[in-house]
């Protein structure tokens, strides 16, 4: 019963470096989020993909790109890494308005 | 669009004190409300939640009440205990143009101390 699985779950990263974030949910869900925490500032959506196939902007989708490979799989792509970047990522996955989403460990993600 | 506004913290409180944090949202449908909690260290994990007007959700003797005249679903608890030590996001659901949207407050960090 794994629910939403991300790796890895620490990284460090030189400025200008590139990095994939995965992310496998086993929920069958439709629905697949991005999300960075930063203090003081809650979780803002970086992206979301609605089905497989389909990727929309969040609130925060500068210096990201996504892919939602299969319907279990959903990653966040860091092409250049920037220090604005260090931050902590979760990964959520959700079906239905009535339902919960449900959130990864987290990756902690260092740029230097 | 949709929005939730919840209280600023951090909140430090005393064991077996009264608990409770605000929440109101701004939505252009009829969304389900969501309480999720984060532990140090930890993702988030659900609380509570209600999905429909004067429902209200309970779980580990915290609740909170939809409240649609008000837009608000204010947590609370009755006795809090040093393990409730966490950071708490009211979130809403809803979906527009056949996709859901999930969108999160900024969180209230919660200290108990003995």
């Amino acid at each position: 019963n794994a629910g939403v699985t991300q790796t890895p779950k620490f990284q460090v990263l030189k400025t200008g470096q590139s990095m994939t974030l995965q992310c496998a949910q086993d929920m069958n869900h439709n629905s697949m989020y991005w999300y960075r925490q930063d203090p003081g500032m809650g979780l803002r959506l970086i992206y979301y993909s609605a089905s497989e196939g389909t990727t929309d902007k969040g609130e925060v989708p500068n210096g990201y790109n996504v892919s939602r490979l299969n319907k279990r799989e959903f990653s966040l792509r860091l092409e250049s890494a920037a220090p604005s970047q260090t931050s902590v990522y979760f990964c959520a996955s959700s079906e239905g308005d009535r339902i919960e989403a449900f959130f990864g460990q987290g990756t902690r993600l260092t740029v230097v | 669009g949709n929005s939730v506004t919840q209280m600023e913290g951090p909140v430090t409180l005393s064991e077996e004190a009264f608990l409770t944090i605000n929440c109101t949202y701004t939505a252009t449908g009829y969304p389900s409300l969501f309480w999720y909690v984060q532990y140090p260290g930890e993702g988030l994990q659900l609380l509570l939640k209600a999905t429909k007007a004067d429902d209200k959700g309970s779980n580990k003797g915290f609740e909170a009440t939809y409240r649609k005249e008000t837009t608000s679903f204010h947590l609370e608890k009755g006795s809090v205990q040093v393990s409730d030590s966490a950071v708490y996001f009211c979130a809403l659901k809803d979906v527009q143009g056949g996709s859901e949207k999930l969108v999160f407050g900024k969180g209230t960090k919660l200290t108990v101390n003995p």
